[in-house]
């Protein structure tokens, strides 16, 4: 059984620009979550898809959008990158949206300059 | 509004003690509460689970967790600590009622001494 997987695992980026982060999720999983963690921090809920659609949100703009694929890999788009952005992006992906634990990827360590 | 409290940024214990993390937390309905751990380079684990039923919930490493709604806790408990329990504990509620959204707490320290 392969586990959840991210990509990159690290990128730098430039204020301004935009970046797309990549997620496979735990085979049989539907769920797939995203995660902003500072460091130091508790990971903060950016949002969650379940079969290709997003049924939920957190504190962050438009300017984070997603979208789930048919075998239910991910991706995290970011616009207009800020300072702020600067953070551990993680995946996590259940069986259920709600009652069931998530399993983690290692995550993605994102840079703005 | 939905929260999670992990009042102590750092618990110290010494090796073979018990340990005691807390968490309380405030959520609309009946919550789903979660305890994950993180270990340095590595990512977050799945510890347990309340979902429903018996208060008292067994985990992975030896770890359980106390339900508590009178108080809206979910302490983490072991025995007996080992060294290798050091690493930073996570806890995490979901309310049936959310659009979701998994909760954290900012996270606690756990360090135990030999």
């Amino acid at each position: 059984e392969t586990g959840v997987t991210q990509s990159p695992t690290h990128l730098i980026k430039t204020r301004g620009q935009q970046v797309t982060l990549r997620c496979s999720s735990q085979s049989g999983h539907n769920t797939v979550s995203w995660y902003q963690q500072a460091l130091g921090q508790g990971p903060q809920f950016i949002f969650q898809y379940y079969r290709e659609e997003e049924n939920g949100r957190g504190n962050f703009p438009p300017r984070f959008s997603g979208l789930q694929f048919p075998n239910y890999s991910s991706e995290l788009n970011v616009n207009a990158l800020e300072l702020d952005d600067s953070a551990l992006y993680l995946c996590a992906s259940s069986l259920s949206r709600r009652r069931d634990e998530q399993y983690f990827g290692p995550g993605t360590r994102l840079t703005v300059t | 509004a939905q929260s999670v409290a992990q009042p102590e940024d750092q618990v110290n214990v010494a090796e073979g003690n018990p340990l005691t993390v807390k968490c309380t937390y405030s959520v609309s309905g009946n919550p789903y509460l979660f305890w994950y751990v993180q270990y340095p380079n590595r990512g977050l684990q799945f510890l347990l689970k309340y979902i429903t039923g018996d208060n008292l919930v067994k985990g992975s490493y030896g770890f359980e967790a106390e339900f508590n709604k009178s108080q809206t806790s979910f302490h983490l408990k072991k025995p007996s600590a080992l060294v290798s329990d050091s690493a930073l504990y996570f806890c995490a509620v979901r309310g049936m009622d959310s659009n979701y959204q998994l909760i954290w707490g900012a996270g606690t320290k756990l360090i135990i001494k030999p």
